[in-house]
């Protein structure tokens, strides 16, 4: 019954791997989010998608690309992975409204060694 | 662009203290505000959230915020703490642009 369910939770993997991060929601909310947590607990966002299209692009590295199959996925795909990319990565969905808030999945917390 | 600022980057209070933690907004046009809480080791949850109307706002576990235009404030209150409060706070704001921005996030311990 989980509404934004992302896996794994944990990831753990060497330097110069390519991992991905799949996330699930089924509120059938119109746009996803993947937003990228540092260790200061800063929250920044790195991509939204609206109905399968890009809607926001921010100036992460393009290491990192989203894919989203259909409107209730969205996953992260992230290539050579570098110890800067360790944080913990939040999937989020939200209906088009703005009344409305962001419903968080629970995170992933990657770890770069 | 829009952008939250949060003045305390970490509060500790006692049990039993009033909380009140500041959330300043810059934006030009209208915005929608929200406060999220994250407990230790979980994911963001929704606190409360401003649009329109009554300026001041009640969320869950006792918590509410007003809205002052004027002062592009949406201030966090709560007037007595309890242990289980000591979370990390988020202020955030979404614009026309449909986009949420976060603020940096304040820590609050609430000693027993």
């Amino acid at each position: 019954d989980t509404a934004v369910s992302q896996t794994p939770k944990y990831l753990v993997t060497q330097m110069g791997n390519d991992k991905s991060i799949k996330c699930e929601q089924n509120l059938g909310h119109d746009t996803m989010y993947w937003y990228k947590q540092d260790s200061k607990k800063f929250l920044k966002i790195m991509f939204s998608y609206n109905n399968k299209e890009l809607i926001i692009n921010e100036t992460v590295p393009n290491r990192f690309s989203p894919k989203s199959p259909d409107k209730a996925h969205l996953n992260l795909h992230i290539n050579s992975l570098e110890l800067g990319d360790s944080a913990v990565y939040f999937c989020a969905s939200s209906p088009q409204a703005r009344l409305a808030g962001y419903t968080f999945g629970s995170g992933t917390r990657l770890t770069v060694v | 662009a829009q952008s939250v600022s949060q003045h305390n980057h970490h509060v500790i209070l006692s049990e039993a203290a009033s909380l009140e933690l500041g959330c300043n907004y810059s934006y030009g046009g209208t915005v929608n505000l929200f406060w999220y809480v994250q407990y230790p080791g979980q994911h963001l949850q929704l606190l409360l959230k401003y649009f329109s109307g009554d300026p001041l706002v009640k969320g869950i576990k006792g918590f509410e915020a007003e809205f002052i235009k004027s002062k592009f404030s949406f201030n966090l209150r709560k007037p007595s703490v309890q242990w289980s409060d000591t979370a990390e706070y988020f202020c955030a704001v979404r614009g026309n642009n449909n986009d949420m921005r976060f603020g940096a996030g304040t820590r609050l311990t609430v000693k027993p």
